[in-house]
């Protein structure tokens, strides 16, 4: 079955420090995206990205196909960004997402 | 916008009784709804993919008999849990399609189940 890996599992940072997350999966995916798991529990999602460069805000995912991977960068960190940061993938259109076990991310003033 | 809610927030049961939970997309056709349960220190498992008009797919460790799904328009999905233990207590997200390929998916807010 098709995996996702993140890393790191957790990350501290001083608020304004920036922050670089991983995610490796281990089968080709159709669609790729991060999301963000607030610490009440509730799912946003913040980018879809499949392949290359995407910007949002102070978000920036990079995704390489071909070596399975993507990262999300965090420039500027907030105490606001604190939370869980989820990749999941999709190998073809017709299945549901295969989420990471996510990275924690902690922000301190 | 597109817009996802889902009933209950949060519910309680006790060992042995059942929970339905329902899933209601606003602004858009939801073509596919995906369930799936985040347990406690775990990340999401996707439970079943429901299409309209096709068989509910169901992954394994998840059956039909324990989670049945509804899925009657393109707006409204609900899943139950039936003869629920503590294994089954967690977060059940409900993710909605707007269209057979689109890649985009919009989540609930979620159900926190908790069996006591």
């Amino acid at each position: 079955g098709q995996q996702v890996q993140q890393s790191p599992a957790s990350l501290v940072l001083q608020e304004g420090e920036n922050a670089e997350l991983q995610c490796n999966f281990s089968s080709t995916a159709t669609q790729l995206q991060w999301f963000y798991q607030s610490p009440g529990g509730s799912l946003v999602s913040l980018l879809s990205n499949p392949s290359g460069t995407k910007h949002t805000g102070r978000l920036t995912s990079t995704t390489v196909t071909k070596e399975r991977r993507s990262s999300l960068h965090i420039s500027s960190s907030q105490t606001t960004d604190s939370g869980t940061y989820l990749c999941a993938i999709v190998n073809n259109y017709a299945q549901g997402l295969t989420f990471g076990l996510g990275t924690r991310v902690s922000v301190f003033p | 916008g597109a817009l996802v809610y889902q009933y209950p927030r949060r519910t309680i049961c006790k060992s042995g009784t059942s929970m339905r939970m329902e899933c209601q997309a606003v602004g858009f056709q939801a073509t596919s709804v995906a369930w799936y349960r985040q347990s406690p220190q775990k990340t999401f498992e996707l439970i079943a993919l429901s299409t309209v008009n096709s068989a509910i797919k169901y992954e394994q460790n998840f059956t039909q008999e324990k989670f049945p799904i509804s899925h009657p328009n393109l707006s409204f999905s609900s899943m139950t849990v039936l003869n629920a233990y503590l294994e089954d207590r967690g977060l059940y997200l409900c993710g909605a399609k707007p269209g057979l390929g689109g890649l985009e998916q919009y989540f609930g807010p979620g159900t926190r189940l908790t069996v006591l």
